[in-house]
């Protein structure tokens, strides 16, 4: 298992700001990802964080609106840029640690963003 | 875009009742999981079943898989309060090495 811990908990942003949510894991990791769930509805992949490299985007997602960093195994940062009242949703870090099940996922607590 | 379809949408139960959720996907997996989220949490793994296995138990859970109909489903047995949440299926793809999670079952368990 995992320990996943992400901050802030939650915030409330004015429009055209942005916001870096940092999410920090006590495992040793294989991989990690990020992933956006908009009120009452499912969890969308925006990205998978890489280390030292440039994240992967899904499709409708974007560096410049979403950049993303992972300088360790460990660690990294998502940031919601230039936010909108449409940005408002629970982002998650979640990540697939060594010994688990291929593909079996542990989350954050996540990180509810409002914006006004 | 979404893998998997649940149904139904939301489900109301009494205590001690057994719940049922149902999962649709569209392409070939290596796995298929359920999660459970409780409101304004983070999610939590209840299980994994390999595209190789047809039924698997764990505690109160019984998850059964049919690929041919790209099909899953989760029993909870005998349900208590606590079972109350949000449930998520999702398939793992090897290929895109990525999980894409369903629209979610919203369960609630009336005491």
């Amino acid at each position: 298992s995992a320990v996943i811990s992400q901050k802030p908990s939650r915030d409330i942003c004015q429009r055209g700001t942005s916001l870096t949510i940092q999410c920090q894991v006590d495992s040793q990791v294989t991989m990690m990802f990020w992933y956006r769930q908009q009120p009452g509805q499912s969890l969308t992949l925006i990205a998978t964080a890489n280390q030292g490299s440039e994240a992967t985007y899904e499709s409708g997602f974007v560096i410049d609106k979403f950049p993303i960093s992972r300088p360790n195994l460990t660690f990294s940062t998502l940031t919601v840029s230039n936010m909108s009242p449409e940005d408002s949703s629970i982002y998650l870090c979640s990540v697939e640690v060594v010994g688990a099940l291929t593909g079996e996922l542990f989350f954050g607590e996540g990180s509810r963003l409002t914006v006004l | 875009s979404q893998q998997g379809e649940e149904d139904p949408q939301a489900l109301s139960i009494q205590e001690g009742e057994n719940a049922t959720m149902n999962c649709s996907y569209k392409t070939s997996i290596n796995n298929l999981q359920w999660y459970r989220q409780n409101s304004g949490r983070g999610l939590v793994h209840l299980i994994l079943i390999r595209s190789n296995e047809r039924e698997k138990h764990s505690g109160r859970l019984r998850v059964t898989l049919d690929t041919s109909k790209k099909s899953s489903s989760l029993l909870i047995t005998a349900s208590r309060a606590a079972d109350t949440a949000s449930y998520f299926c999702a398939v793992y793809s090897g290929g895109y090495q990525k999980v894409t999670f369903g629209t979610g079952t919203k369960l609630q368990v009336i005491p």
